[in-house]
């Protein structure tokens, strides 16, 4: 419905293993966002991409690589996860393309509840 | 890069009373600050915004104010509801800069019926 979905909403998997998270927009936008949530820590970003091929780090970038091949997809992967990497992580896109654009704001993804056991 | 840092963490409120919730950021080239409700379970939702060539913005019970002087802008919440309940995340970004939001830690409304 927001036009942008995540997959696989939950997901279990073991320590060392890689694991891929996919974004998938039908808005064609531009920008798009990897966050990971967690308790006390609120939202921070991991990666981010302003087009296909085109992507940079955020704040809690180690450990995760993005790939962005499509304007609709984006993915996350953790090449060897680890326990510290059991979050909750949302994808955002957004609509910015200049500061004379009227629409700044997020639509995020209904969010990847992942746990590494 | 940008600091937001939201106060309280939990409020909790009667209903019919309004909450406030302030933010503080550090980068004075930010220059849009959005609101996102977050209910249990659900996805981060924007529910107001503003830039900084404004000081307030209106929008039914919600509001937001900006003090750019002292790099602090405030979501207030009017007549709160039940249905108010929920965490709320400020953020802050320079729109120059690939509209990257740095977002606070939150804060949980509790809406006391």
């Amino acid at each position: 419905d927001a036009g942008i979905t995540q997959s696989p909403r939950h997901k279990v998997t073991e320590t060392g293993t890689p694991v891929t998270l996919r974004c998938h927009q039908t808005e064609n936008h531009r920008y798009m966002y990897w966050y990971r949530q967690d308790p006390g820590h609120g939202l921070r970003l991991i990666h981010y991409s302003y087009g296909v091929k085109d992507t940079d780090k955020g704040e809690v970038s180690d450990g995760y690589s993005v790939s962005r091949s499509k304007t609709e997809d984006f993915l996350l992967t953790l090449e060897s996860a680890t326990s510290s990497q059991t979050s909750v992580y949302f994808c955002a896109i957004s609509a910015w393309q200049s500061p004379s654009t009227s629409n700044y704001g997020y639509t995020f993804g209904s969010g990847t509840r992942l746990t590494v056991v | 890069g940008e600091n937001v840092e939201q106060h309280p963490s939990t409020l909790s409120v009667q209903e019919g009373d309004s909450a406030v919730i302030k933010c503080t950021y550090s980068d004075s080239a930010s220059n849009y600050f959005p609101w996102y409700k977050q209910e249990l379970g659900k996805r981060p939702q924007l529910i107001i915004d503003i830039r900084s060539n404004v000081g307030e913005k209106k929008d039914q019970r919600i509001a937001v104010t900006l003090n750019k002087t002292a790099k602090h802008f405030s979501l207030h919440i009017t007549e709160t509801q039940p249905e108010d309940s929920a965490v709320y995340f400020c953020a802050a970004s320079a729109l120059g800069g690939n509209n990257r939001l740095a977002f606070g830690k939150g804060n949980q409304v509790v809406v006391i019926p």
